[in-house]
């Protein structure tokens, strides 16, 4: 367990479906982003949200849409995706500012868009 | 040119032989460097944090940073098979708030 869950950790989607994924920490931080890992490539930032604010949005396609409702979750709304959005999604916090800038990541939910 | 940037993989090393995984960045204003393991299909768990110039050995793991020539690496001694995954290495500029990862450098550890 390492302090942030992602729900669901696995999930298929047709193209005009719209779900959404879930993510908690319970280590009281004050920031959590979401992140893109597809085969083969680096991680993508997509979102930040800190002190429950978006601060950074590295031009996400808007079939992509974050809602941050207070600082423990995060959610990622899905709709009209595109079998290249097949990847992992990622979730993850961390304390800012502090002297260790540490992010915990979630399990990730692994999307599969048919 | 990558702000971050590692040496290409996959590297493969025999069981009991020191792994060496280099990371270079071209912030200079990054204050804190990590390398995040992460093993095939789970997610990036932090294996190593350094912020000073110089060595910090955690068990088998030796990380080194130098700040001149910006570059941080990671050395596993007495290599386990466990040891193979992927090895991401972060940045970080606590004035921007941003955190950058590598491409990473895939090991594998061979019995």
């Amino acid at each position: 367990e390492t302090g942030v869950t992602q729900t669901p950790r696995h999930l298929v989607m047709g193209m005009t479906n719209k779900k959404s994924l879930k993510c908690e920490q319970h280590l009281g931080h004050n920031a959590m982003y979401w992140y893109k890992q597809s085969a083969k490539k680096p991680l993508e930032l997509m979102f930040v949200y800190s002190l429950e604010e978006r601060v950074e949005n590295n031009s996400v396609p808007s079939r992509f849409s974050p809602e941050c409702p207070n600082s423990s979750h995060l959610f990622l709304h899905l709709h009209t995706l595109q079998p290249e959005d097949s990847a992992l999604y990622l979730c993850a916090s961390r304390q800012t500012p502090a002297t260790n800038e540490k992010l915990f990541f979630g399990s990730g939910t692994q999307l599969s868009v048919l | 040119q990558k702000e971050v940037e590692q040496n290409s993989g996959p590297l493969s090393v025999p069981e009991g032989a020191i792994a060496s995984l280099n990371c270079t960045y071209s912030d200079r204003g990054s204050q804190s460097f990590f390398w995040y393991r992460q093993y095939s299909g789970k997610s990036p768990e932090l294996i190593m944090s350094i912020y000073s110039n110089g060595d910090k050995e955690d068990g088998r793991f030796t990380a080194q940073l130098n700040k001149a020539s910006q570059y941080v690496s990671l050395l596993i001694r007495d290599s386990q098979p466990s040891d193979s995954a992927t090895y991401l290495c972060a940045v970080y500029n606590t004035n921007a708030g941003k955190s950058t990862f590598g491409d990473g450098t895939t090991l594998t550890v061979k019995p």
